[in-house]
């Protein structure tokens, strides 16, 4: 079956420009995770979806940073008035509930280039 | 909170010969799930293999398998008849057991020489 997805692969933007990435997780997958993955360096995690519960957004580095999950599916990152620091990849991973030993599914992450 | 420390940015083996990449970790809870993961060129993190804490026998999946000390809390990966294909970045993962989010490791890169 499908995997997650992410789009784009690639985004080059200018610094103080928003920015959306966007996941789309595997079908039948409640639990929906960002991370985001500076060069050479492991993940971080940003924030986690679960079904309809309020989202866990502990790990949002500031609040230019935001993200949304419509209809338990499809996710949206957003990025305002980007700065270089945002550099990165962006890696979204979808799976069913956290309360089994079940992995997270990654999808091939979208390198953020901030110029 | 809970740690993962891979304590070896990088590691080489020959092809066909063994490698066993290092993981410790730090919590208090009895209850969890430890992963390692591997990153290709490519981006796409694998899921190569899982432990469940509760478990004492050790986890394996062919050519990769894992030592779990859990009084120790170490859980190192061995991956036997290396191959090419096995070059990548690898990463230990925790998670608690219903917690929302995995703690990953800095990572190690493993390079296979032919």
């Amino acid at each position: 079956g499908a995997g997650v997805s992410q789009s784009p692969s690639n985004k080059v933007t200018e610094k103080g420009k928003d920015v959306e990435l966007r996941c789309d997780p595997i079908s039948g997958h409640t639990a929906l995770y960002w991370y985001r993955q500076s060069l050479g360096q492991g993940l971080e995690f940003l924030i986690y979806f679960q079904g309809n519960s309020a989202p866990d957004k502990s790990g949002l580095p500031s609040d230019r940073f935001s993200a949304e999950r419509t209809g338990g599916s499809v996710s949206t990152l957003t990025i305002q008035r980007t700065q270089q620091e945002d550099s990165a990849v962006y890696l979204c991973a979808s799976s069913f509930w956290t309360g089994g030993p079940y992995e997270q599914y990654f999808g091939p992450g979208t390198r953020l280039t901030v110029t | 909170a809970q740690t993962v420390t891979q304590s070896q940015p990088e590691m080489s083996v020959q092809e066909a010969e063994t490698v066993t990449l290092s993981c410790t970790y730090d919590t208090s809870e009895s209850d969890y799930y430890l992963f390692w993961y591997k990153q290709p060129p490519s981006r796409q993190m694998i899921l190569v293999i899982r432990q469940e804490a509760y478990k004492q026998q050790n986890a394996t999946e062919n050519r990769f398998s894992v030592n779990f000390q859990k009084a120790a809390k170490s859980f190192s990966l061995k991956i036997s008849d290396s191959q090419l294909g096995d070059a990548a970045m690898y990463f230990c993962a925790y998670r608690r057991w219903g917690n929302n989010d995995m703690r990953f490791g800095a990572g190690t890169r493993l390079t296979v020489k032919p």
